[in-house]
């Protein structure tokens, strides 16, 4: 059974950064593409960042480029955002997402002073 | 990149059949990549997988979900509409870009 289990969100502050990661297991994680996927309150799902299979490319949404930065541990089966310079529009729960298909239950993120 | 186009909302009866629409370009849900996908996403909930490649359906997904396109144009079509099936639906496209994936704002259905 595919399970993706996100941890490390939490409250902080404007400008702050934080640490969120994803831990896969029931498939073999470093065959698959990766992403995050945010969800603000009350809105809809945005695509926030991607990783190749082998970590060796990796996509960005324009809203977070040159502040997040996504990488992964295939020998961990973990995936990483390291999210910086965070504003309060960044407030959401961010999800890992398999691919196109499996998504984690969330972990949410609040910016705020 | 833009976001897909979905109706903000859709309703019907239970037993009724309704559809989705999801409009892109030709660089994303028209492109030849074929990577098409609906979620579905009740309240709390994270979304969960009902189409993917434009037509295929997940093991243990409900055959009352369809998934169809045509031109830049993709929809889910959900036959006998079941209570069950009132929750937020959307629609996602592999792009072939650095901008990997686009999402639709998102269908809230509905049932009556």
């Amino acid at each position: 059974e595919v399970q993706l289990l996100e941890s490390g969100g939490g409250l902080v502050q404007p400008g702050g950064s934080l640490r969120v990661s994803c831990v896969a297991s029931g498939f073999s994680f470093s065959t698959y593409l990766m992403s995050w996927v945010r969800q603000a309150p009350g809105k809809g799902l945005e695509w926030v960042s991607g990783i190749s299979n082998s970590g060796a490319n990796t996509y960005y949404a324009d809203s977070v480029k040159g502040r997040f930065t996504i990488s992964r541990d295939n020998s961990k089966n973990t995936l990483y955002l390291q999210m910086n310079s965070l504003r309060s529009d960044d407030t959401a729960v961010y999800y890992c997402m398999k691919k196109f298909d499996y998504w984690g239950q969330g972990t949410p993120v609040t910016v705020s002073s | 990149q833009s976001a897909l186009t979905q109706p903000a909302s859709v309703s019907g009866f239970p037993g009724q059949s309704i559809a989705i629409s999801c409009t892109g370009t030709s660089s994303d849900v028209g492109g030849g990549y074929g990577y098409v996908s609906w979620y579905q996403q009740h309240p709390g909930r994270s979304p969960k997988l009902l189409i993917y490649d434009v037509i295929d359906r997940p093991s243990g997904v409900s055959n009352r979900f369809s998934g169809s396109r045509s031109g830049n144009t993709a929809s889910l079509s959900i036959s006998g509409l079941q209570a069950e099936d009132e929750a937020d639906y959307y629609c996602s496209s592999y792009t072939g870009t650095d901008i990997l994936v686009v999402f639709g704002g998102g269908t809230k259905v509905t049932v009556l």
